[in-house]
């Protein structure tokens, strides 16, 4: 069974990093992309970005670039998404969606990842 | 940037048909699909590739395109229906996103 399973909820300050996970299990790792998205509260999903974990090929949506980091550890099949300096405007909840191609189909989703930064 | 389009909001009757359209100048070049999201859940893949239903999604679920616009059809809508729906493609440089989102109400 494909699962992907998040890291929990997060409360952070303004200006401190953090860096959530997703561990997928149930399917060969390396041979699926992992894209993040995220959903901010009461509106839409937006695509972040999306990493190959087998070369660690990351692309970002030119509205994430710079503003994120997308990173893979293989060897324990973990995606990750980290911020250096948390803005209140971050505050949403993070997806990861493992795809079928780099832009293509998000077939099995995460249960989401709650941040908020307070203002 | 490049930008999806969809309606905000779509209400229907029970049994009757809603339609969701999706435009953009890309889709006629890339593959759509379309995710369903209930309130507090996380997304729901009900159609890829343009019009194939995953295992499990049901088959009043269907899509078709024309030009630079596709549409989910949901018909003999339930009231289990009712939920957000977003298309999915890429841009021209192949950089995933989504449309807006469709509000789906069953009245």
């Amino acid at each position: 069974e494909v699962q992907l399973v998040q890291s929990g909820a997060e409360v952070k300050k303004p200006g401190e990093s953090l860096k959530i996970s997703c561990k997928g299990s149930g399917y060969k790792f390396t041979k699926y992309w992992i894209a993040w998205v995220r959903q901010k509260p009461g509106k839409g999903l937006e695509w972040m970005g999306i990493i190959y974990p087998g070369d660690s090929d990351t692309r970002y949506s030119p509205s994430f670039q710079g503003q994120v980091t997308i990173s893979a550890d293989k060897s324990i099949t973990t995606a990750y998404l980290q911020w250096g300096s948390l803005k209140a405007s971050d505050t949403a909840f993070y997806y990861c969606a493992r795809a079928v191609g780099s832009s293509g189909l998000l077939d099995f989703w995460g249960q989401g990842t709650p941040v908020t930064v307070p203002s | 940037s490049y930008e999806l389009t969809q309606p905000p909001s779509v209400s229907v009757s029970p049994g009757q048909t809603a339609r969701i359209t999706c435009s953009g100048d890309a889709l006629p070049k890339q593959y759509s699909y379309w995710y369903q999201q209930k309130a507090g859940q996380a997304p729901v893949l009900v159609i890829y590739k343009d019009n194939e239903r995953p295992s499990g999604i049901p088959e009043r679920f269907s899509a078709s395109s024309s030009g630079t616009t596709v549409t989910l059809t949901i018909s003999g809508v339930q009231a289990e229906d009712e939920a957000d729906y977003y298309c999915q493609s890429a841009d021209h440089s192949g950089t995933g996103v989504f449309g807006g989102g469709t509000k789906v109400t069953v009245l």
